[in-house]
């Protein structure tokens, strides 16, 4: 069956460090990766979207990655910030224009 | 700027009564989705629309939860008769795909249900 993992239920860093998140799926073969920040109480916005046969996008202190036969796609946010604490979900869209969501990874940036 | 509407916020019902909750789109938006997202875990969909159509209902249980979109924009969710595990939150999101090149979905601020 399908399934999408997302590397830890909670990450903690150091505000100014790097932030890496990772979205590792099985049997499903994506068109396009999405990430999205969910902040508590509130529905999920939008950041970036990576298509299958991109390596890398880049938006502002964003990165992400999409490895197609690791089956897998790195989130990096550079020079961290207590604003960035939030939970980070990936959503993998097929070309039926299904999505399904991974179960977020909680990120807290220490000041 | 334009935004996803529900309503309510928060609803508070007992088991085997029924609840709805009401999503308002970004206006011009054909896709409409409602998924439930249970505390700790990702949304998972219940529902797509395409304008007034059902594309997709197959993870929605059937037997209490309906959903309709009759004019092609705003739709209601409905469960009779709601059950405890039912409690989780509510999000309803929708996305103009046509001519999109980030398929990026709009969430509304969802409804959190509590059944007791």
């Amino acid at each position: 069956s399908q399934k999408i993992e997302q590397n830890s239920e909670a990450l903690n860093i150091q505000e100014g460090k790097t932030a890496t998140l990772t979205c590792n799926y099985t049997n499903y073969s994506p068109a396009y990766l999405q990430w999205y920040r969910q902040d508590p109480g509130r529905g999920p916005v939008f950041l970036l979207l990576i298509r299958e046969n991109e390596k890398e996008k880049r938006k502002e202190r964003l990165k992400v990655t999409f490895d197609t036969t690791l089956k897998q796609s790195l989130f990096h946010i550079t020079a961290s910030q207590p604003a960035d604490s939030a939970t980070y979900l990936c959503a993998l869209l097929d070309y039926g224009q299904n999505f399904v969501f991974g179960p977020g990874t909680r990120l807290s940036v220490l000041p | 700027e334009a935004e996803v509407a529900q309503s309510p916020r928060y609803k508070i019902t007992e088991k085997s009564q029924a609840v709805a909750f009401w999503c308002d789109p970004i206006s011009g938006h054909a896709t409409l989705y409602w998924y439930r997202q249970i505390l700790g875990q990702g949304p998972e969909l219940l529902v797509q629309f395409q304008d007034e159509s059902v594309v997709d209902d197959s993870q929605l249980p059937k037997d209490r939860f309906s959903a309709e979109r009759l004019k092609g924009v705003d739709s209601t969710l409905k469960i009779q008769p709601a059950e405890l595990g039912d409690s989780a939150m509510y999000l309803c999101a929708s996305s103009s795909l046509i001519g999109s090149n980030s398929y990026e979905q709009y969430f509304g601020p969802g409804t959190r249900l509590t059944v007791t």
